[in-house]
């Protein structure tokens, strides 16, 4: 167990609905960071977080935001689902921003599936 | 062309083999590079990370960096079915985003 936990494990929504997905980083770490894992492209950075303010931004679409709360716990949001969101959602967290060597530690993800 | 380039698989081993996962990566500013497993369903766990190139053993794993062809591998000795998992490698400059390869299946038979 990572110490990550991401809500739900699971969600089934359909095209044109927004859904939220929820992290709380590990007690002591700052930074949360959001990756997407499909099939066809692998586990890809969306976004980070740290101490509350946007740090870093991957391949993101402007459908999709994100917030880290003063009790660093973040959420995703996903509006406008398309079939091809559906995916493996994963956060992680570190206990700093960039130095090379903080290890991010991942949940266990949420499975989204959009019909 | 992706910055991390890994073969997908699967690979599938008998138990007690000699497993090497491979990778190549484009960008000559990465300095840290990390082997994360995840098995199915599952977040990927860091496995091993090195920042120069050379060997870092672990028990039976093994990382390798060799920065002048930009090629990273990971050795699984004496291989076991609880080895069994999508292996996936990933690097990083400094203060840049993790960049990481497709995963490797691999799928270890008693």
């Amino acid at each position: 167990d990572s110490g990550v936990t991401q809500t739900p494990k699971h969600l089934i929504t359909a095209t044109g609905q927004r859904v939220t997905l929820r992290c709380s980083p590990r007690s002591g770490d700052l930074s949360v960071y959001w990756y997407q894992q499909s099939l066809d492209q692998g586990l890809q950075f969306l976004i980070q977080y740290y101490n509350g303010e946007e740090r870093a931004k991957g391949n993101i679409l402007e459908r999709f935001s994100a917030q880290q709360f003063p009790d660093l716990h973040s959420e995703l949001n996903l509006s406008s689902l398309e079939l091809g969101d559906s995916a493996l959602y994963f956060c992680a967290s570190s206990v700093g921003s960039t130095s090379l060597t903080d290890t991010q530690y991942f949940g266990p993800g949420t499975r989204l599936t959009v019909l | 062309q992706k910055e991390v380039e890994q073969d997908p698989g699967p690979l599938s081993v008998p138990e007690g083999a000699i497993v090497s996962l491979n990778c190549t990566y484009s960008n000559s500013a990465f300095q840290y590079f990390m082997w994360y497993r995840q098995y199915s369903r599952k977040g990927p766990e860091l496995l091993m990370y090195t920042y120069s190139s050379g060997n870092k053993e672990d028990g039976r794993f093994t990382a390798q960096v060799d920065k002048s062809s930009k090629y990273i591998s990971l050795f699984i000795r004496d291989s076991q079915p609880s080895d069994s998992a999508t292996y996936l490698c990933a690097c990083r400059n400094q203060g840049g985003k993790l960049i990481f390869g497709q995963g490797t299946e691999l799928s270890v038979k008693p």
